[in-house]
């Protein structure tokens, strides 16, 4: 299974402001997500990074404000723009196997005063 | 359209017990199944995962089982320890196509007292 590193692992944000969440993978593939999960609540899929052109994004979300980058195989980031303390959440990035399993990273902890 | 139900929400039991978590979807086409824990405020860590054409899957402790024309998936934890408090999560892939994503089901929250 793939490693996957999140940074940062937590953050307290003032609202207004944007956070840049990265997410390294110790190998190349091809699917990687990015998932919110607010506080008491399942998961939520935000959107598909893809490689080289824009992210596809799942319904309730849009790119002004969650945008997305993937420069290549290995790495992508979520920016998290203009925050309200709803947006206190887990942001979750995952990455799908050969075999079509999904392994996810550490999560950050995003917390919007 | 899929739904995914985990039951119960939680459970608790003393350390040393043989336990069964339980995930039932409804529509039995699905290309596979994922069981995942998930820490507090922690992001998940992969079980097991069962491809539809399999019946079990089976990692230490852990033994996951998939019955799909019953739309049911257990996960058999043996002689539970308090390290195995957490929250578990079940996930159902409908299909292979990259435009079918998981469909989760909400959790059991697990308690294992000491």
């Amino acid at each position: 299974s793939a490693v996957i590193s999140q940074k940062p692992s937590r953050d307290i944000c003032q609202r207004g402001t944007s956070l840049t969440i990265q997410c390294q993978v110790d190998s190349q593939v091809t699917m990687m997500f990015w998932y919110r999960q607010q506080p008491g609540q399942s998961l939520t899929l935000i959107a598909t990074a893809n490689q080289g052109s824009e992210a596809t994004y799942e319904s309730g979300f849009v790119i002004d404000k969650f945008p997305i980058s993937r420069p290549n195989l290995t790495f992508s980031t979520l920016t998290v723009s203009n925050m309200s303390p709803e947006d206190s959440s887990i942001y979750l990035c995952s990455v799908e196997s050969v075999s079509k399993a999904q392994y996810f990273g550490p999560g950050t902890r995003l917390t919007v005063l | 359209k899929q739904e995914v139900t985990q039951i119960p929400a939680a459970l608790s039991v003393p350390e040393g017990e043989n336990l069964v978590l339980n995930c039932s979807f409804t529509d039995s086409a699905i290309y596979n199944l994922q069981w995942f824990r998930q820490d507090p405020g922690k992001g998940l860590t992969s079980l097991l995962l069962i491809q539809s054409s399999q019946r079990e899957q089976t990692s230490g402790r852990l033994n996951a089982s998939l019955d799909k024309s019953s739309g049911r998936s257990t996960l058999y934890i043996a002689a539970s320890q308090p390290g195995d408090s957490a929250t578990y999560l079940c996930a159902v892939r409908p299909g292979a196509d990259s435009n079918y994503q998981l469909i989760w089901g909400a959790g059991t929250k697990l308690i294992i007292k000491p």
